[in-house]
C-alpha cells in the first residue's frame, strides 16, 4: 500500500526566513510520480510540480526548490525568502505507474508567514 | 478558458436527502476523480475514471455513487447523505492517466449535511 506522510502539521515562520515543507512516501514500486500542491486560504488547490521516480535532479523555480532523494523516500520542498502570499496548506501526493488511477495525499502542512 | 467546474459550491441539505454534486471539465480529458478534504487528513479520493464508462473506487467510496456517461461530466451523488458526509468536494481531470499528465482541480464544493 503507498502512503505520503507529511509529519510537521503547522509550521510558523517570519517573512524572509526560509522553511522546508518535508514529505516522505511509502511504496514497494519502481515507477510513481510525485506530486506538490498549494491550498490558499481561498480554498482552490494550485499545482506547483510533477516528479517522476527516474529524475532524482532537483529543481529550482524561483523561490520554490524540490529536493527529491529515493534513498530516503523523500521529497520536501523549500521556500527561499518566505513571503506573506506563501501562507496556505501545501500538499504532497504520490500516484503510482501501475495504478495510474489512485492518487494518494499526504495531511498536509499548513504554512503561515508572518510580517 | 480551460477549466474544471463544480456545482453547488455551497450547500446545506439535510440528512438522508438525495443530492448530486456536479462536475464538467471543458479540456476534452479522460480522467477524472473526486476527493473529499477534511480538516487534518488531506484529500482522499473517492472514486476516479479512466474514460467514459469506466469508474472505479478510490479510498474512500462508501456512500457515493459517480458515473461517467459523457467524457466532460462525473457527478458525485450522494444517495442518502449523513453528517459524516460533511466535507469539502474536490473534482480533479487530467488528460490521460495522471502521472505523466497535471491534474487540474476544480474550485471545491462545501457540503453541509445536518
Amino acid at each position: 500500500a503507498q502512503k505520503v506522510t507529511q509529519a510537521q502539521t503547522e509550521i510558523s515562520v517570519v517573512e524572509k526566513e526560509d522553511v522546508t515543507l518535508d514529505c516522505v512516501y511509502e511504496t514497494r514500486d519502481t515507477t510513481y510520480y510525485l506530486f506538490w500542491y498549494k491550498q490558499p486560504p481561498s480554498g482552490e488547490l494550485v499545482f506547483l510540480i510533477r516528479r517522476n521516480s527516474f529524475d532524482e535532479q532537483n529543481e529550482i523555480s524561483g523561490r520554490y526548490s524540490w529536493n527529491f532523494q529515493k534513498s530516503t523516500s523523500s521529497f520536501n520542498f523549500t521556500i527561499t525568502a518566505s513571503q506573506v502570499v506563501d501562507s496556505a496548506v501545501y500538499f504532497c501526493a504520490l500516484i503510482l505507474n501501475t495504478n495510474a488511477g489512485k492518487s494518494t495525499f499526504g495531511d498536509g502542512t499548513t504554512l503561515t508567514v508572518k510580517p | 478558458e480551460a477549466q474544471v467546474t463544480q456545482n453547488p459550491r455551497y450547500l446545506i441539505t439535510v440528512t438522508g436527502k438525495k443530492l448530486t454534486v456536479t462536475c464538467s471539465q471543458n479540456m476534452n480529458h479522460e480522467y477524472m476523480s473526486w476527493y473529499r478534504q477534511d480538516p487534518g487528513l488531506g484529500l482522499r479520493q473517492i472514486y476516479y475514471s479512466m474514460n467514459v464508462e469506466v469508474t472505479d473506487k478510490g479510498d474512500v467510496p462508501e456512500g457515493y455513487k459517480v458515473s461517467r456517461k459523457e467524457k466532460r461530466n462525473f457527478p458525485l451523488i450522494l444517495e442518502s447523505p449523513s453528517p459524516n458526509q460533511t466535507s469539502l468536494y474536490f473534482c480533479a481531470s487530467s488528460l490521460q492517466r495522471p502521472p505523466g499528465n497535471t491534474i487540474y482541480f476544480g474550485e471545491g464544493s462545501w457540503l453541509t449535511v445536518v
